[in-house]
C-alpha cells in the first residue's frame, strides 16, 4: 500500500515563496511517478496546476512551479497573493494504472 | 473547452446500488482516458478508478475493487461508474476528471456529484 505524505499545512506571507512538497512513506518520488499538483478552495471542484511533474496546465500563472527536490517532488508559489490560500493535493502514478493522493497541504497566506 | 457534467448522485441505503454518469463534451472523448476522484465530506481527494480511451482497460482503488466498476460508451461520450455493496465510507463528492497521458495525471475535472450512503 503506498502512502503519499504532504505537509499537512502551511503558512506564507503575502509576496512570499513558499515549496511544498510531496514524498512517499517508503521511498522516493521521481519523474517516474509522474507526479501532478492540483488546488482547491471548500466547496469547489479541485484545479489542475501542474502534471508530469513540472508541465503547467492551460491558464496555470508560472508563479506555480513543478520539481524534483531531493527524494520528493515539490511546487513552488513565488509572490503568494491572497487567492492562493488553499488546499493543495499531489498525486503519484504508482503503476499499472493506479494512482494515489497525498493528504493534501493547507495553505495558509498571512 | 472541456466540459464535464456527472449526474446520478443521490442518498441511497447501505449495501445498494447506483450508477453515476458521466457527460463529456468539448474534446474527443475516445481518445483520452478518464478518472473518477471522490472526496469525502471534509477529507481529501481519493483517487477511485482510471479507464483507458478505448475501455479496454480498467483499473480500481483497492477500496473498491470487486464493488465499483467503470466503463464509457464512446459513442455517447459518456463515462459511468457502476457502484454496488455500497458503504457509508463510501459517501463522498464523485468527480469525473480528462486524463493526461497514460492515466498518470488530470487536466479537467467536472463539478461533482455527491453520494451519500446511509440508512
Amino acid at each position: 500500500q503506498t502512502v503519499v505524505t504532504q505537509e499537512p499545512s502551511f503558512s506564507v506571507s503575502p509576496g512570499g515563496t513558499v515549496t511544498l512538497t510531496c514524498g512517499l512513506s517508503s521511498g522516493s518520488v521521481s519523474t517516474s511517478y509522474y507526479p501532478s499538483w492540483y488546488q482547491q478552495t471548500p466547496g469547489q471542484a479541485p484545479r489542475t496546476l501542474i502534471y508530469n511533474t513540472n508541465t503547467r496546465s492551460s491558464g496555470v500563472p508560472d508563479r506555480f512551479s513543478g520539481s524534483i527536490l531531493g527524494n520528493k517532488a515539490a511546487l513552488t508559489i513565488t509572490g503568494a497573493q491572497a487567492d492562493d490560500e488553499s488546499d493543495y493535493y499531489c498525486m503519484v502514478y504508482v503503476g499499472s494504472g493506479i494512482s494515489v493522493f497525498g493528504g493534501g497541504t493547507k495553505l495558509t497566506v498571512l | 473547452q472541456v466540459h464535464l457534467v456527472e449526474s446520478g448522485g443521490g442518498v441511497v441505503q447501505p449495501g445498494r446500488s447506483l450508477r453515476l454518469s458521466c457527460a463529456a463534451s468539448g474534446f474527443t472523448f475516445s481518445t483520452y482516458a478518464i478518472h473518477w476522484v471522490r472526496q469525502a465530506p471534509g477529507k481529501g481527494l481519493e483517487w477511485v478508478a482510471g479507464v483507458t480511451d478505448s475501455g479496454s482497460h480498467k483499473y480500481y482503488a483497492d477500496s473498491v475493487k470487486g464493488r465499483f466498476t467503470i466503463s464509457r460508451d464512446n459513442s455517447e461520450n459518456t463515462l459511468y461508474l457502476q457502484m454496488n455493496s455500497l458503504r457509508a465510507d463510501d459517501t463522498a463528492v464523485y468527480y469525473c476528471a480528462k486524463d493526461v497521458w497514460g492515466l498518470t495525471g488530470v487536466d479537467s475535472w467536472g463539478q461533482g456529484t455527491l453520494v451519500t450512503v446511509s440508512s
